[in-house]
């Protein structure tokens, strides 16, 4: 079965620190990648998503991920974070490619916490 | 972008009643909408996967006659939970897919959810 595991469950950083968070699925195929994110009181919110092409994608609000076919792994990285990034995040996998009716497996998200 | 709409955004009920949640799409055509469960600090876990016009598929432990779904339109989806207990008291969050072959939009919209509160 199709799983993805979040290796953070918290992170607390200060303004301007680099993030990196962790993201490994488990699926032989063609796979969507996605990150999203939960801010205090709100929906989730794509931040963003890989299909095809270049594995470096990159997001809203400075975020960037890089999917690393041979790790199955789909990390979520921003240079500097801000207070404003305090939220919690949340890796995705729609194992199949696109069409039909292919659901999200999510991990189990990452709390971070940016003190100014 | 997409906007997805959920009502209500808060419900309390008795234990026994039933509660419907209604998730729209409000500025896009969703052939699929997926209800979720998410439980304090923890995950979202997929409860059913909505096709327009056929029946829901539920997940391995999602009683379907507990958790009604109907997605009568391609803009509009419904959970009822019927007969409510304590124990189905959660954080109810729907998605809509949009219709796949306007491109690769295997993207899911969230709504802003709906919390149960089952006394």
């Amino acid at each position: 079965a199709q799983s993805v595991s979040q290796h953070n469950h918290h992170v607390i950083l200060s303004e301007a620190a680099s993030l990196e968070l962790g993201c490994n699925y488990s699926y032989g195929g063609t796979v969507n990648l996605f990150w999203y994110v939960q801010y205090p009181g709100q929906h989730l919110q794509l931040l963003l998503k890989y299909f095809s092409g270049d594995p470096l994608v990159k997001g809203i609000k400075g975020f960037e991920a890089e999917f690393i076919k041979s790790k199955f792994s789909f990390n979520l990285r921003k240079p500097s974070v801000q207070w404003s990034d305090t939220a919690e995040y949340f890796c995705a996998v729609n194992a199949g490619g696109t069409g039909g009716y292919n659901k999200l497996i999510f991990g189990a998200g990452t709390r971070l916490a940016v003190h100014p | 972008g997409a906007v997805v709409s959920q009502h209500p955004s808060r419900v309390i009920c008795k234990s026994g009643t039933s509660v419907k949640i209604e998730c729209r799409s409000l500025d896009f055509q969703a052939t699929t909408m997926f209800w979720y469960r998410q439980f304090p600090k923890q995950s979202l876990m997929l409860m059913a996967t909505s096709n327009e016009g056929s029946k829901a598929t539920y997940e391995q432990g999602v009683e379907k006659d507990k958790f009604l779904i109907n997605h009568a339109s391609l803009t509009l989806s419904t959970l009822t939970v019927t007969s409510a207990h304590p124990e189905d008291s959660s954080f109810y969050i729907c998605s809509a897919r949009e219709q796949w072959w306007r491109g690769p939009t295997d993207t899911q919209y969230f709504g802003p959810g709906t919390r149960l509160t089952v006394l």
